[in-house]
């Protein structure tokens, strides 16, 4: 079944505490990005990568990085966690970094910074 | 620069009466717009998308969108609700002026469906 799965689902942790959103598509999908969902806002970019070693910054990237080893795999890393980053985060993909191709969400990771 | 404007926050129908969702847009390019629907605990999902080709567009549980661009709208309707259409949609605007942060994201409506 084709997807985009990202782990955790849930994260409550303190501020500081490093911690890594994983996204994984199967997909072969050369691009991938990453969001964040405010009540109100919608969903805002973080980062992108247009594929393989290629990142550049979304919106909103202050206190995110990312990493595109793999072409499957998209990590999403926050250093210094603030509670200003509690949110919603959704992982997407789609076959190639064009405007007129929808893209694949994943579930969505939601975090709690204490 | 794009931009999306969902002009309800939230839109309450009763069961089998029509849905209308409002989206407006402006872009500096030939955009490509889309229609997300997001269920509780749920990833968005792909309802209808629009790419300059015919300009009403078919989506999925028989939703249907309608560009016009004289109007810079893109309004989401089906002719009868159903309880499971009960969720957040967002109408999503894409052009090619910002290559690899295509997306921008209307704020969102939420449909409410009363039995």
């Amino acid at each position: 079944e084709a997807q985009v799965t990202q782990n955790p689902r849930y994260l409550i942790t303190v501020t500081g505490k490093k911690l890594t959103v994983t996204c994984s598509q199967n997909m072969n999908h050369e691009y991938m990005s990453w969001y964040r969902q405010d009540p109100g806002l919608g969903l805002r970019q973080i980062y992108y990568s247009m594929n393989v070693e290629v990142t550049d910054k979304g919106d909103v990237p202050e206190g995110y990085k990312v990493s595109r080893k793999e072409k499957r795999n998209f990590p999403l890393i926050l250093e210094s966690p603030s509670p200003n980053q509690t949110s919603l985060y959704f992982c997407a993909s789609s076959f190639e970094g064009r405007s007129n191709q929808p893209q694949h969400f994943g579930d969505g990771t939601r975090l709690s910074i204490l | 620069a794009q931009s999306v404007t969902q002009l309800d926050s939230h839109v309450s129908v009763s069961e089998g009466t029509p849905v209308l969702l409002r989206c407006n847009y402006s872009s500096s390019y030939s955009p490509s717009l889309f229609w997300y629907v997001q269920h509780p605990n749920k990833g968005l999902q792909l309802l209808l998308k629009y790419t300059s080709a015919a300009t009403l567009v078919k989506g999925i549980n028989g939703f249907e969108a309608e560009f016009k661009k004289s109007e810079t709208s893109f309004h989401l309707t089906k002719p009868s609700a159903h309880m499971s259409d009960a969720a957040e949609y967002f109408c999503v605007v894409s052009d090619l002026e910002n290559a690899g942060n295509m997306l921008t994201f209307g704020g969102g409506t939420r449909l409410m469906v009363k039995p």
